[in-house]
């Protein structure tokens, strides 16, 4: 089974700033990753698929990067609507499909 | 529009059974495989299972094979998710969402949750 570590848990940031949150996988799988953006009684939301591909409608401020077992989520500019839970989901071997611990992204 | 709405959740007691559904719309429904994940209270996202557009295939997560069974109905646009023996441990939000492409399990779109509770 493939094993998702996102790290922190938790990251403080201000309205304005620049966030890169991490994901490690404890082995290669190449750029099979999503990022998910989960607020509150809300359900998740694809922000990113296959390492750096944005659906669409989601703003250009988050971009995604990494292949092999290492990946990041950026976001650019940080808006008030961004402070929630990220999370990261590989495809490459499943059953079973695994999602990370999340990473929560308060305001300092 | 693609629209998920699931049903079915509730209270349940340990050892019963539940059904829940997810009704789709705006999309090709048999053309995607239909995913169900599941977030207990405070708790991470957890796959539990995932059938494929023509509903040939279906997956589960250790923690449910043997006691969950997904199906659909292209049809009705509509996955089902029945559940059985359940236990404390499956209280959950259950999700159902679609795949971004066929079998391509990055998911798009989610439904808005269903509560299930297994409590005496």
């Amino acid at each position: 089974e493939i094993v998702l570590t996102q790290s922190p848990a938790t990251l403080s940031f201000s309205p304005g700033e620049r966030a890169t949150l991490s994901c490690r996988a404890n082995q290669n799988i190449g750029s099979f990753l999503a990022w998910y953006q989960q607020k509150p009684g809300q359900a998740p939301r694809l922000l990113i698929y296959d390492s750096s591909n944005r659906p669409t409608g989601i703003p250009a401020r988050f971009s995604g990067s990494g292949s092999g077992t290492d990946f990041t989520l950026t976001i650019s500019s940080l808006e008030p609507e961004d402070f929630a839970v990220y999370y990261c989901q590989q495809r490459i071997t499943w059953p079973p499909i695994t999602f990370g611990q999340g990473t929560r992204l308060e305001i300092k | 529009e693609v629209q998920l709405l699931e049903s079915g959740g509730g209270l349940v007691q340990p050892g019963g059974s539940l059904r829940l559904s997810c009704a789709a719309s705006g999309f090709t429904f048999s053309s995607y495989a239909m995913t169900w994940v599941r977030q207990a209270p405070g708790k991470g996202l957890e796959w539990v299972s995932t059938i494929t557009g023509g509903g040939g295939r279906t997956y589960y997560a250790d923690s449910v094979k043997g006691r969950f069974a997904i199906s659909r109905d292209n049809s009705k646009s509509t996955v089902y998710l029945q559940m059985n023996s359940l236990r404390a441990e499956d209280t959950a939000v259950y999700y159902c969402a679609k795949a971004i492409e066929a079998a391509r399990i990055s998911l798009d779109y989610w439904g808005q949750g269903t509560l299930v509770t297994v409590s005496s």
